[in-house]
């Protein structure tokens, strides 16, 4: 089974407003990382927390990290159109990167 | 600098045919992996693996085969394809400190077996 479970599958918000994603994993990890994905494309690495680190800033992306409650979660501030996209997250173990299923993100204009 | 380069694009199969889906990588990264994509399923590990003449099992590897023969190559093969074997299949490469950092993935090959 997977090790990520995202929450929610699916989100629409307005332009401008704020978005937050959630992830909760089952096993130890070094680092838990977020990726977007644009429709018919790859994957893109947009931030990565490692299992030392609780919250973590890069632009207007802002990800937390709680490994007492194997969670993470992503916030989008000011969000945009451009910002339609699903995201992933993964957590980074020695030798394998494991995927969840991922939230859709809907920016409406 | 083009990354990781994946071929074929599009692919359509019969039931029992075989394929290889070819992986490219140019940055010398020492980590490889296939994932398939299917609908609400997320990203799903194949096969990986962590080094040249190396690969390794991920969470669904029947039906797939992989080789590593070059540092820069991750071969993907179905030897007899089914219509389960349906969907979007992702390389990705990553390099290597000590834990898996950023992966770097390719566009994606959509395979669609009737």
């Amino acid at each position: 089974s997977q090790q990520g479970e995202e929450d929610p599958q699916a989100l629409s918000i307005q332009e401008g407003e704020n978005a937050t994603m959630n992830c909760s994993y089952k096993t130890s990890i070094n680092n838990l990382q977020w990726y977007r994905q644009n429709s018919g494309r790859g994957l893109v690495h947009l931030i990565l927390i490692r299992s030392n680190e609780r919250e973590k800033h890069s632009g207007r992306l802002r990800v937390t990290l709680d490994t007492s409650k194997k969670s993470s979660s992503l916030l989008i501030t000011a969000s945009r159109a451009a910002d339609t996209a699903s995201y992933f997250c993964a957590t980074g173990g020695a030798q394998k990167l494991v995927f969840g299923q991922g939230t859709r993100l809907t920016i409406n204009p | 600098n083009a990354g990781v380069t994946q071929t074929p694009k599009f692919r359509v199969l019969k039931t029992g045919q075989s394929m290889t889906l070819l992986c490219a990588q140019d940055m010398n990264h020492e980590y490889m992996y296939w994932y398939r994509q299917d609908p609400g399923m997320g990203l799903r590990l194949i096969h990986y693996s962590v080094g040249e003449g190396t690969t390794a099992k991920g969470e669904v590897p029947d039906g797939y085969n992989v080789s590593r023969l070059k540092k820069q190559n991750f071969l993907l093969g179905l030897e007899s394809a089914a219509p389960s074997q349906t969907s979007v299949y992702f390389c990705a490469s990553s390099p290597h400190w000590g834990e898996i950092t950023e992966a770097f993935f390719g566009q994606g090959t959509r395979l669609t077996v009737v």
